[in-house]
């Protein structure tokens, strides 16, 4: 089974400095990899996504993130942090990716992301 | 508006009943997914049906049961609720039958709280 670890449940950076959410998966071929991300009393929206091709993904509203195959991972960055990006982060897997049967996603606990003025 | 639709917003219900949860998708897709959100176990999909037929199983309860009408909207069904059934439950649509790398749109969920 695939599963999702984000580290740290909430990350608190300044306006205009660098966001780093990190998100780490287990899976046992090479994975469909996602970011969402949900505001307040919203659904989730994506993010960015990687599937295959370049490992550098560049996403809405000026996030990146870089799947290392060697790491197992796949953090999300943001040069400059902007007040609106206050919202819940999520990463997730895709079962798919593992040859596995199921379509759904496998979801991280999610970060949430706060943007001290 | 993600073009997903889902009512109720809120739902409040006592335990030991049953409800049902409805999802639009968005026009022209055909795949249905349905998630759970809860503080304890986060994000879990529990089904998904494509045209009509279930395609999927998640970590669906034996009590919940769904189904996709041949208007493409799908209904959820929670019954013999318990107090741990209180979460979001989120609706997400696609175009394809091959999974979330093809795109998923999710509705804005219905909360549904047990007492």
């Amino acid at each position: 089974a695939q599963s999702v670890t984000q580290l740290g449940s909430h990350v608190s950076v300044s306006e205009g400095a660098l966001v780093l959410l990190r998100c780490n998966y287990s899976s046992s071929v090479p994975p469909y990899l996602f970011w969402y991300v949900q505001y307040p009393n919203q659904g989730l929206q994506l993010l960015l996504k990687y599937t295959t091709g370049a490992t550098l993904v560049k996403g809405i509203n000026g996030f990146e993130a870089e799947f290392k195959k060697s790491e197992t991972s796949f953090h999300l960055t943001k040069p400059s942090a902007h007040m609106s990006d206050a919202a819940e982060y999520f990463c997730a897997v895709s079962d798919r990716g593992s040859g596995g049967g199921a379509d759904g996603l496998t979801f991280g606990k999610g970060t949430h992301l706060i943007i001290q003025p | 508006d993600s073009g997903v639709t889902q009512t109720p917003k809120h739902l409040i219900t006592a335990t030991g009943q049953r409800v049902t949860l409805r999802c639009s998708p968005r026009s022209g897709d055909l795949s249905v997914y349905w998630y759970q959100q809860s503080l304890d176990q986060g994000l879990q999909f529990l089904i998904q049906y494509y045209n009509g037929e279930e395609r999927a199983k998640g970590n669906i309860l034996e009590r919940f049961s769904a189904q996709q009408f041949p208007d493409l909207h799908s209904e959820l069904n929670l019954s013999s609720l318990e107090l741990g059934d209180s979460a979001l439950y989120f609706c997400a649509s696609s175009a394809q039958v091959g999974g979330p790398e093809y795109g998923y749109t999710f509705g804005s969920g219905t909360r549904l709280t047990v007492v």
